[in-house]
């Protein structure tokens, strides 16, 4: 079976420092792994996934993550956070064959 | 933005009613899905849809039904509405191999009263 876990519900940080959104999976096989991001009253809108390749990989509005296949971790990265990066934002993972799994969501909040 | 429609954006709608929430992408995506998410933000996928004539129900038990008579078309209906199902509905499409993610409707916010 497959799972997502977000262990954290909120994450707060400051303008201008850098931010991570942790997100773990578990599921047989190579996982497709994606986040998105969902702004107040929208629906979710892809941020980036990773398929194969390289572990890290760069998404819309300078966001990355990283695959960690030890540790089935795909933490979301920012360098340097802005105030309209506040959002929530869901981890989703992907057998093959399978719907998405989407983890319980982290409402990040960008302090000015 | 994304090609994928909901209506009606908000509806307050009275117990008992009859209510069909309408979900049109225009991507001729074969999959189809229907989403019911908390106020505390978790998705629950309610009903999905593999192509025309094809609906399955999904993980979190819905008094809802859906139908796919139209590859771009995938309606959801409250027969008799309750204020359990306020809710937010997000409507979500996606082509038939893996890798590619969703794509999602705006929603729509239901409030039975």
């Amino acid at each position: 079976a497959q799972s997502v876990a977000q262990p954290e519900d909120q994450v707060n940080v400051a303008e201008g420092n850098p931010l991570t959104v942790k997100c773990t999976y578990s599921v047989s096989g190579n996982p497709y792994l994606f986040w998105y991001v969902q702004y107040p009253n929208r629906g979710l809108q892809f941020l980036l996934k990773y398929i194969t390749g390289d572990n890290l990989v760069k998404g819309s509005y300078g966001f990355e993550a990283e695959f960690n296949k030890s540790q089935t971790s795909f933490h979301l990265k920012k360098p340097s956070a802005l105030v309209s990066d506040s959002a929530l934002y869901f981890c989703a993972v992907r057998a093959p064959g399978q719907n998405f799994v989407f983890g319980p969501g982290t409402r990040l909040s960008v302090l000015p | 933005e994304a090609d994928i429609y909901q209506t009606p954006r908000y509806l307050v709608i009275g117990t008992g009613k009859k209510i069909t929430l309408e979900c049109s992408q225009t991507m001729g995506h074969d999959k189809m899905y229907w989403y019911q998410q908390d106020p505390g933000m978790e998705l629950h996928l309610i009903h999905y849809s593999y192509g025309v004539n094809s609906t399955e129900k999904g993980d979190l038990s819905s008094e809802s039904t859906v139908s796919r008579i139209r590859t771009e078309h995938f309606p959801l209906t409250l027969e008799s509405a309750r204020p359990s199902h306020t809710s937010q509905y997000l409507c979500a499409s996606s082509e038939f191999l893996d890798n590619y993610g969703y794509t999602f409707g705006s929603g729509t916010r239901l409030t039975v009263v």
